[in-house]
């Protein structure tokens, strides 16, 4: 089964600060792997996607992530934060073959100081 | 651009009442889902569709059912809600082709559902 494991749900940085949010995930096929963004009182926006080409993603506002096979994990960072990164983040893994599904984790609220 | 609509921003409904959440999507998307969000608990999945009258369980289903009679929409119903679904409720879309895109789910802003 597919599962996604988000490290810490509060991450609080300095603005110009190195944003970092990790992902771990578990899958027994190929994983597509995605981190999507959400502002307050809004739905989810995808930031950045893997699909098993390049292993480094660039995606929206500046944030990229790093496919890292052997660790089993996909990251989000960003150099410099921004007042406006302020949002929950969610890494989410593609389900089963035969389905259209994505399985979530929990999130990731980052807060950013001025 | 994908655009996905919800009926509804804010909802608030009494125990007991029947509440319908409406879904349209304007994309001509074969997927389509509906998934409760809470505190620390990311996005569940209830029901999703993959065409016209089609629809499989997800992992919460319990006290929902769906409707799915056009292509476009996708309607979530609590048959006698209860305080305990109380919850932000999104909607997602996404194509049903066989390529890495049908994963690849657009979102409507939700509604906030509050069951008194």
């Amino acid at each position: 089964a597919q599962s996604v494991t988000q490290l810490g749900s509060h991450v609080s940085v300095s603005e110009g600060a190195l944003v970092l949010l990790r992902c771990n995930y578990s899958s027994s096929v190929p994983p597509y792997l995605f981190w999507y963004v959400q502002y307050p009182n809004q739905g989810l926006q995808l930031l950045l996607k893997y699909t098993s080409a390049a292993t480094l993603v660039k995606g929206i506002n500046g944030f990229e992530a790093e496919f890292k096979k052997s660790e089993t994990s996909f990251h989000l960072t960003k150099p410099s934060a921004h007042m406006s990164d302020a949002a929950e983040y969610f890494c989410a893994v593609r389900g089963q073959t035969s389905g259209s599904r994505l399985t979530f984790g929990e999130g990731t609220q980052l807060t950013v100081n001025p | 651009d994908v655009k996905v609509t919800q009926s509804s921003r804010y909802l608030v409904k009494r125990t007991g009442e029947k509440v319908f959440l409406e879904c349209v999507q304007d994309m001509d998307h074969e997927n389509m889902f509906w998934y409760r969000q809470d505190p620390g608990l990311g996005l569940r999945l209830i029901y999703f569709s993959y065409d016209v009258k089609m629809k499989e369980k997800g992992d919460i289903p319990e006290g929902y059912s769906v409707s799915r009679e056009k292509k476009e929409r996708f309607s979530l119903i609590l048959e006698s809600a209860s305080t305990n679904q109380t919850s932000m409720y999104l909607c997602a879309s996404s194509l049903g082709d066989r390529t890495g895109q049908r994963y690849e789910q657009y979102f409507g802003p939700g509604t906030r559902l509050t069951v008194t």
